[in-house]
């Protein structure tokens, strides 16, 4: 059973483009979480999503950014126009069931650079 | 407010010493707290899950207590070796807001 995917795990943008990143949660997992890790800090919560739904958006910039969990495929973090201050690394989890008593699976990381 | 609280920010041991890292939190109503280690370049991983009434769990050389009257948790690591040299993130479950919230994190570094 592969665990949480996430690609690219590098990715170099310069300002002003689009970044795209992508998760393949856990097998039998319905809901994905993203977050974000600015460098020397600790996690920050951006969005979960259910296949087809987004449940909590909370931590999502209101400009700029947005997250898709598609019936089929993988989920897409989004980020248009990308600026300096988005630099870090984004990390996917995914759970079976919602995030309240069941335990999250990291994957590895999405690194993303703009230059 | 929310908030998790974790101390000390860096800590530097020698390989096989013991050590301990708090979280102190304010988040309610309290459902879960959970203590992750992420390596470096890496995403984190689950080393322990609490509930309310577990006072106490091990995973291996790691030791997780929880006091939800005090509100606050530790991880004791035993016999500390050069792999535990990572950030240990401690999460708290809100269950009115079904959400998470993070501690800033201990960096610990275990030397030879």
């Amino acid at each position: 059973n592969a665990g949480v995917m996430q690609n690219p795990r590098h990715l170099v943008r310069r300002r002003g483009q689009e970044a795209r990143l992508r998760c393949s949660p856990m097998k039998g997992h319905s809901h994905v979480y993203w977050y974000r890790q600015l460098p020397e800090e600790g996690l920050k919560f951006m969005v979960y999503l259910q296949k087809e739904n987004i449940i909590d958006e909370s931590g999502m910039p209101k400009e700029r950014f947005s997250a898709e969990f598609p019936k089929e495929g993988p989920s897409i973090l989004r980020i248009q126009q990308v600026v300096r201050g988005d630099s870090a690394a984004y990390f996917c989890a995914s759970s079976p069931l919602g995030q309240g008593s069941y335990e999250q699976y990291f994957g590895p990381g999405t690194r993303l650079t703009v230059t | 407010k929310n908030q998790v609280e974790q101390s000390p920010q860096s800590l530097i041991i020698l390989e096989g010493k013991n050590c301990t890292l708090q979280c102190n939190y304010t988040v309610s109503p309290f459902s879960n707290l959970r203590w992750y280690k992420q390596d470096t370049g890496r995403g984190p991983v689950s080393l322990t899950i609490m509930t309310f009434s577990e006072n106490t769990k091990s995973n291996g050389r790691y030791t997780a207590t929880l006091d939800a009257d005090t509100k606050q948790s530790s991880l004791h690591i035993t016999a500390s070796q050069l792999s535990d040299s990572a950030s240990y993130i401690c999460v708290v479950f809100n269950n009115a807001g079904n959400m998470l919230t993070f501690g800033g994190g201990t960096r610990l570094m275990v030397k030879p």
